[in-house]
């Protein structure tokens, strides 16, 4: 089994819609929680981090995470074209190590 | 601020031969990391330094791997003899240092894209 489950997709939702994007995990000792964004032929680029449960809200995005249920989600508000891109979620337990998702291809159309 | 460059963006070779991949954090940047994401699978760590130290190699594959950090700055890895499994896109990453490794924001360059044939 995986440490982190993540649906590839592909996603595809009108320009404006609310985007859900979720992981699930199994390792209960996770507490950094990340989603990255990758366009075509670029790297991964830090979108959102939270610490253990919660929620955290950076303009159109939220993130949430429900470690009772190993669950995090991350919404995108208003969906752009420019939204276009594959979203990874990531996390460590507290060291620098990094667990990745396989990443969701979403395609938001104009 | 230039951000973290990987050298060469593509390679193509045969099975058995020798690449060395190169990347060059961002200035500054004591904690250097490389990743591989092997088409269809998730972007997986392979080793952490701290400056010249290798501070975790947990996940390297094999022996055919060798990664180095001469002085503490730019970072090469080398595969040798390099088999087909080993094609896939190979990440570098660039962080300062912090106080605790889970609140670390890793810099991503864009990857070398490795096809072994």
């Amino acid at each position: 089994q995986k440490e982190v489950e993540q649906d590839p997709g592909p996603l595809s939702v009108p320009e404006g819609a609310i985007v859900s994007l979720n992981c699930t995990y199994s390792n209960s000792a996770f507490q950094y929680f990340m989603w990255y964004r990758q366009y075509s032929r670029k790297g991964p680029e830090l979108l959102m981090y939270t610490y253990s449960s919660g929620n955290k809200e950076d303009g159109r995005f939220t993130a949430q995470v429900d470690k009772s249920s190993k669950y995090i989600s991350l919404f995108i508000r208003d969906s752009q074209p420019s939204d276009s891109a594959t979203y990874l979620c990531a996390m460590r337990t507290g060291g620098f190590k990094t667990i990745f998702g396989a990443g969701t291809r979403l395609f938001v159309k104009a | 601020e230039a951000g973290v460059t990987q050298f060469p963006s593509h390679s193509v070779i045969e099975k058995g031969q020798t690449v060395t991949l190169r990347c060059d954090p961002i200035s500054g940047h004591d904690n250097l990391y490389w990743y591989r994401r092997v088409m269809g699978k998730e972007i997986k760590f392979l080793l952490h330094f701290v400056k010249e130290s290798k501070q975790d190699e947990s996940g390297m594959p094999n022996n055919r791997f060798l990664a180095e950090r001469t002085g503490g700055t730019y970072s090469t890895l080398k595969v040798q003899p390099a088999e087909l499994e080993d094609s896939g896109v190979y990440f570098c990453a660039s962080s300062q240092d912090t106080a605790g490794g889970g609140t670390d924001t890793q810099y991503f360059g864009p990857g070398t894209r490795l096809t072994v044939l």
